[in-house]
């Protein structure tokens, strides 16, 4: 069974620019998430979607960041513009509808803001 | 007051001891509790989790929950120079939160 998916691996960008990023879920996974871990920190929750719909988006800064997940399969995390302290992995996550509720975690995007 | 509270380390132990990792949390409400272990540079993977007081056992690894105590450990048995990695401890009540993680070195 494939992993969670995600693109690109590594991204540079300077700071006022946009970026995106890409995941794809284990395949059957209803559940999606979006987490940022900053260095030498834990992950943190900024989108967790069932299907195609916001479950929690509480800790999302809203006003530069936006996710969706248009078909309930993939999903896209965007930053826009970003800022310096947006430097951090993207951690993408997915985990079935039924049975204990574990994440399956993937690679990651490593974006570092200039 | 943090969420998910857990000693930073490096907590360091010979090869073949039992390593003895510790985390608190803040949500009385809390349902799961899980255990991940981060490589540096890789994302983490899930050891174990568990969801009711006392121990769980899963080969070398022993998950105990205390929710009276609001408080979840992990122990490692016979460590292993692999075992080295950052051990993330995390807890569910509708969101994931995540501790900082406790560095662990196994010396040969």
């Amino acid at each position: 069974e494939a992993g969670v998916a995600q693109s690109p691996r590594y991204k540079i960008i300077e700071k006022r620019q946009s970026v995106a990023f890409w995941c794809n879920p284990i395949s059957g996974h209803a559940t999606l998430y979006w987490y940022q871990q900053i260095l030498g920190q834990g992950p943190k929750l900024l989108i967790q979607f069932q299907n195609n719909g916001v479950v929690d988006d509480s800790q999302l800064p809203k006003d530069r960041f936006s996710a969706e997940r248009l078909k309930g399969v993939d999903s896209t995390l965007k930053i826009q513009p970003a800022k310096l302290e947006d430097s951090a992995v993207y951690l993408c996550a997915s985990s079935p509808l039924a049975g204990p509720d574990t994440q399956y975690f993937g690679p990651g995007t490593r974006l570092t803001v200039l | 007051q943090k969420e998910v509270e857990q000693n930073s380390g490096p907590l360091s132990v010979p090869e073949g001891a039992i390593a003895s990792l510790n985390c608190t949390y803040s949500d009385r409400g809390s349902q799961s509790f899980f255990w991940y272990r981060q490589y540096s540079g890789k994302s983490p993977e899930l050891i174990m989790f568990i969801y009711s007081n006392g121990d769980k056992e899963d080969g070398r690894f022993t998950a105990q929950l205390n929710k009276a105590s609001q408080y979840v450990s992990l122990l490692i048995r016979d460590s292993q120079p692999s075992d080295s990695a950052t051990y993330l401890c995390a807890v569910n009540n509708n969101d994931m939160r995540f501790g900082a993680g406790t560095r662990l070195t196994v010396k040969p």
